[in-house]
């Protein structure tokens, strides 16, 4: 039973360039959930989201980044026109469908250098 | 509304030491607890967690008792080994159970 994955590991890209980050989450998991971590800093929410649906983004900048989980394949992180104060690593969680004490899963994240 | 505050680090000790990392929370409702573990280059993994008052968690010689009176989920070890070094993440999930919310982090480092 695979866990959560993603991909890429490593991702670089030059400023104004896109970048794509994906999220298959763990096997019976319907939630997905995206955290950044910027080097020395705490885990920071972006977005959560449920099989095409956003139930809560209010941790996403209001320009150039984006989240889907579609009905079918991985939950996709994309942002737009990078800039180096992006690089950072992103990791997603996923947890099962329902109330009380769900636990987070964590993929070992994607760590994104803009140049 | 929901937050998490630990104490910042980082945190140095010597093999062997006892250690505390504290943790306080501010939720409505009745939250769940947990800690994370974050070791070098890797993801978060659930070290341990407690659902209700008094309960304590535990795992790998590592405790933590949710204290409502307190507000408080303090990670604890008796006697710490240099394979511990990570940065650990206190954390609350709401009364929906579906938003989660961490602390900053704290980094330990155990030297031999």
């Amino acid at each position: 039973n695979a866990g959560v994955m993603q991909n890429p590991r490593h991702l670089v890209r030059r400023r104004g360039q896109e970048a794509r980050l994906r999220c298959s989450p763990m096997k019976g998991h319907s939630h997905v959930y995206w955290y950044r971590q910027l080097p020395e800093e705490g885990l920071k929410f972006m977005v959560y989201l449920q099989k095409e649906n956003i139930i809560d983004e209010s941790g996403m900048p209001k320009e150039r980044f984006s989240a889907e989980f579609p009905k079918e394949g991985p939950s996709i992180l994309r942002i737009q026109q990078v800039v180096r104060g992006d690089s950072a690593a992103y990791f997603c969680a996923s947890s099962p469908l329902g109330s009380g004490a769900n636990v987070l899963t964590f993929g070992a994240g994607s760590r994104l250098t803009v140049l | 509304g929901n937050s998490v505050t630990q104490m910042e680090g980082p945190v140095t000790l010597s093999e062997e030491a006892f250690l505390t990392i504290n943790c306080t929370y501010t939720a409505t409702g009745y939250p769940s607890l947990f800690w994370y573990v974050q070791y070098p280059g890797e993801g978060l993994q659930l070290l341990l967690k407690a659902t209700k008052a008094d309960d304590k968690g535990s795992n790998k010689s590592f405790e933590a008792t949710y204290r409502k009176e307190t507000t408080s989920f303090h990670l604890e070890k008796g006697s710490v080994q240099v394979s511990d070094s990570a940065v650990y993440f206190c954390a609350l999930s709401g009364n929906t159970g579906n938003q989660f919310y961490f602390g900053t982090g704290t980094s330990l480092t155990v030297i031999p």
